[in-house]
C-alpha cells in the first residue's frame, strides 16, 4: 500500500458528461501529481501541484483541470469527455525533499461509453 | 531537450533466467534516476532509485546501476519469476527544486514465460 488514495476506483460515462477524480496523498507529502495513462501506453504527465499551488503542467488538455486544497487532497475534474478520455489516471504524491520520489495510488480507470 | 530512452520495448524470457534492461538519458542538471515496476492495471512501483554518486543499488533480484558519465543505467533481474512480468519504467528527475521535472521513459514489457 503506497498510502496514496484514489476514488472513485472505476467510473463509467457518457460522452459530453463531466467527472471528478479525487486523490488524497501520503501524509506529509505536500506534492500532488496526476497522469494518464490510456491502454498499453506510457504515463503521460498531466500537471503537477506543490501545497495547493500549480507547480508544472504537462500535456493536459483544455477539457481537465485541477486543483488541491488547503488539506492537500487533489482533484481532477475531466469535462466534455469524448471517447478518447477513456484512460485509467493515476494521482502520485511525494517530496522533493526525498528525491523527488513519487508514491503513486492505483488509479482511477474512466470508461467513457 | 531533455528525454529518457529505454530498450527493448517489449522482452520474452523463460522462468528463472537473467535478463537486462536499458535505459539511457539527456536530462540535464541530473538529480536522480529511478526504476518503477508497472503491473498491468496498477500504479507503478518504486524498486530503486540512484543520485549521481551511487553507481550500483539492489532490491532482492533486482540490481540497477548507473553510469552518470555516459547516462546509462541498466536493471538486472536474476532468476526470473512469472510474477517479474510487468513494465519496467525509467524516471530521471531534472534539478532539485519542488517544480524540478520528471522525466519519464516509455517502458519495458517483460513477459516471464513458464
Amino acid at each position: 500500500d503506497s498510502g496514496v488514495t484514489q476514488t472513485p476506483k472505476h467510473l463509467i460515462t457518457a460522452t459530453g458528461q463531466r467527472v471528478t477524480l479525487r486523490c488524497s496523498p501520503r501524509s506529509g507529502d505536500l506534492s500532488v501529481y496526476w497522469y494518464q495513462q490510456s491502454l498499453d501506453q506510457g504515463l503521460q504527465f498531466l500537471i503537477q501541484y506543490y501545497n495547493g499551488e500549480e507547480r508544472a503542467k504537462g500535456n493536459i488538455l483544455e477539457r481537465f483541470s485541477a486543483q488541491q486544497f488547503p488539506d492537500l487532497h487533489s482533484e481532477l475534474n475531466l469535462s466534455s469527455l469524448e471517447l478518447g478520455d477513456s484512460a485509467l489516471y493515476f494521482c502520485a504524491s511525494g517530496t522533493y525533499l526525498a528525491k523527488n520520489i513519487q508514491y503513486f495510488g492505483a488509479g482511477t480507470r474512466l470508461s467513457v461509453l | 531537450k531533455n528525454q529518457v530512452e529505454q530498450s527493448p520495448q517489449s522482452l520474452i524470457i523463460l522462468e528463472g533466467k537473467n535478463c537486462t534492461l536499458q535505459c539511457n538519458y539527456t536530462v540535464s542538471p541530473f538529480s536522480n534516476l529511478r526504476w518503477y515496476k508497472q503491473d498491468t492495471g496498477r500504479g507503478p512501483v518504486s524498486l530503486t532509485i540512484m543520485t549521481f554518486s551511487e553507481n550500483t543499488k539492489s532490491n532482492g533480484r533486482y540490481t540497477a546501476t548507473l553510469d552518470a558519465d555516459t547516462k546509462q543505467s541498466s536493471l538486472h533481474i536474476t532468476a526470473s519469476q512469472l510474477s517479474d512480468s510487468a513494465s519496467y519504467i525509467c524516471v530521471v528527475s531534472e534539478g532539485y527544486s519542488s517544480a524540478s521535472k520528471i522525466i519519464f521513459g516509455s517502458g519495458t514489457r517483460l513477459s516471464i514465460r513458464p
